[in-house]
């Protein structure tokens, strides 16, 4: 099972990049690493989705070293409505649907 | 991509009432998954519902308290069973993996009292 660790909050003044850090120490080798949004009062966003070194999307980058034991979730120039929970998620084993605690990002003008 | 309606959205039930969500994709999906998100928590999935057999429930909840239905392969509708404070919650429908990128419907907000 590829349980993730997320710090449970961060803080971040608009325009700035915010990176926030996800272990998975017991990743499959098939197992990708996908990062959802979640707004109040609305499910969870497909944000990005990566296996190894980087992903840029319209929306953030995701970088994942060689061993593929955490990942970072880079936000380019926050802005206030980029405030929201970001969760990590690392499938392990078949049919493994687990999201993690999350990261409460709260952006400041 | 895929489109969820979940209704209702929010609803005050008294306690030892029922409750159904319903769920509507507007396209046709095999696996549909069902989750709970209490207040300020992640998300933990409840079960996963296919069309033509039985859902699938994860451990910690049993299909007495929460029958699922899955008519077609469009539509679910998810039972919370004789309500205590304690279901007080989002549920959320989604569908596809989460680990392979799920779509979520906007949750249905429920307050047991």
């Amino acid at each position: 099972l590829a349980k993730t660790t997320q710090p449970i909050s961060m803080d971040s003044y608009e325009g700035q990049e915010v990176n926030i850090t996800c272990s998975h120490n017991n990743i499959a080798t098939n197992d990708y690493i996908t990062w959802y949004q979640q707004f109040p009062s609305q499910g969870p966003r497909f944000i990005i989705q990566g296996y190894k070194t980087k992903v840029t999307n319209e929306v953030a980058s995701l970088f994942i070293p060689a061993d593929r034991k955490s990942s970072t979730l880079s936000l380019p120039r926050v802005s206030l409505s980029d405030t929201a929970v970001y969760y990590c998620l690392a499938k392990g084993g078949a049919n493994n649907l687990f999201f993690g605690t999350g990261t409460r990002l709260t952006v400041i003008p | 991509s895929a489109v969820i309606s979940q209704k209702p959205s929010r609803d005050i039930c008294q306690r030892g009432t029922s409750l159904t969500i319903q769920c509507q994709v507007d396209s046709q999906v095999t696996m549909m998954f069902w989750y709970r998100q209490q207040p300020g928590q992640s998300l933990t999935l409840i079960a996963t519902a296919n069309q033509g057999s039985e859902a699938t429930y994860e451990s910690g909840f049993v299909i007495d308290k929460f029958p699922i239905s899955r008519p077609n392969l469009t539509f679910s509708t998810l039972t919370v069973s004789n309500m205590s404070p304690e279901d007080s919650s989002i549920y959320l429908c989604s569908v596809g993996r989460p680990a392979e990128g799920a779509f979520f419907g906007q949750g249905t907000r429920l307050t047991v009292v």
